[in-house]
């Protein structure tokens, strides 16, 4: 039984860092791909960007500027990294195991509010 | 860039019913790419669909998947209380490389 747990900060100030960790236990992040999804809330589901444990990455087009996902294989986590938060990043993270071309396995999230 | 729309925005039924629920992507794309998610409230979105087709592992038979090309379709066959969620279709773009999301359907008693 694979299980995904997001930790981190529940409030972040205007344009500082956002930074989460997800912890993995049941499956080995050497087997497949790990991703960070978002939702605003009451809004709809936004793919943030996933990481492969050779340490390589894709990025949402739209934050790429902003993000950096990395790896630690030896505690079975993986992390975000969004610097410069603004009020529209406001919203609950979810890490997710990729697999194929879907998200199989999720964290239950973690809300995060940037406010000053 | 891929858009993907869903619809309807809100669709009222009743236990037992028979649920039809849309995703329109803006041009072609591999049915292999797209997925179906069931969100409650509170809840993680969990995967239903895979593949356009494929049920993901522990899911009712009462759901199921269909289309091709632009047009795919999540039909829910008799509706049981715990169904009424939101559903998301998900879609791999390749260029850029991004995964999608429609913009979801609630499914109201």
């Amino acid at each position: 039984q694979v299980h995904l747990q997001e930790s981190g900060p529940g409030l972040v100030k205007p344009s500082e860092t956002l930074s989460l960790t997800c912890s993995v236990s049941g499956d080995s992040l050497r087997n497949d791909y790990w991703s960070w999804v978002r939702q605003p809330p009451g809004k709809g589901l936004e793919w943030i960007g996933y990481i492969y444990h050779s340490g390589t990455t894709s990025y949402n087009p739209s934050l790429k500027s902003r993000l950096t996902l990395s790896i630690d294989m030896s505690n079975n986590q993986f992390s975000l990294r969004l610097t410069s938060v603004t009020s529209a990043d406001t919203a609950r993270y979810y890490c997710a195991r990729l697999v194929r071309y879907d998200f199989d396995q999720w964290g239950q999230g973690i809300l995060v509010a940037v406010s000053s | 860039e891929i858009v993907l729309t869903q619809s309807p925005g809100t669709l009222s039924l009743s236990p037992g019913d028979r649920a039809t629920l849309s995703c329109r992507a803006s041009q072609t794309v591999s049915s292999s790419y797209l997925a179906w998610y069931q969100q409650r409230p509170g809840q993680a979105p969990r995967l239903l669909i895979y593949g356009a087709s494929n049920r993901a592992t522990g899911i009712p038979d009462r759901f199921s998947g269909s289309g091709s090309g632009t047009d795919f379709t999540l039909t829910i066959s008799r509706l049981e209380p715990e169904d009424f969620a939101v559903y998301y279709c998900q879609q791999y773009d390749t260029s850029p490389p991004k995964y999608i999301f429609g913009q979801g359907t609630k499914l109201d008693i």
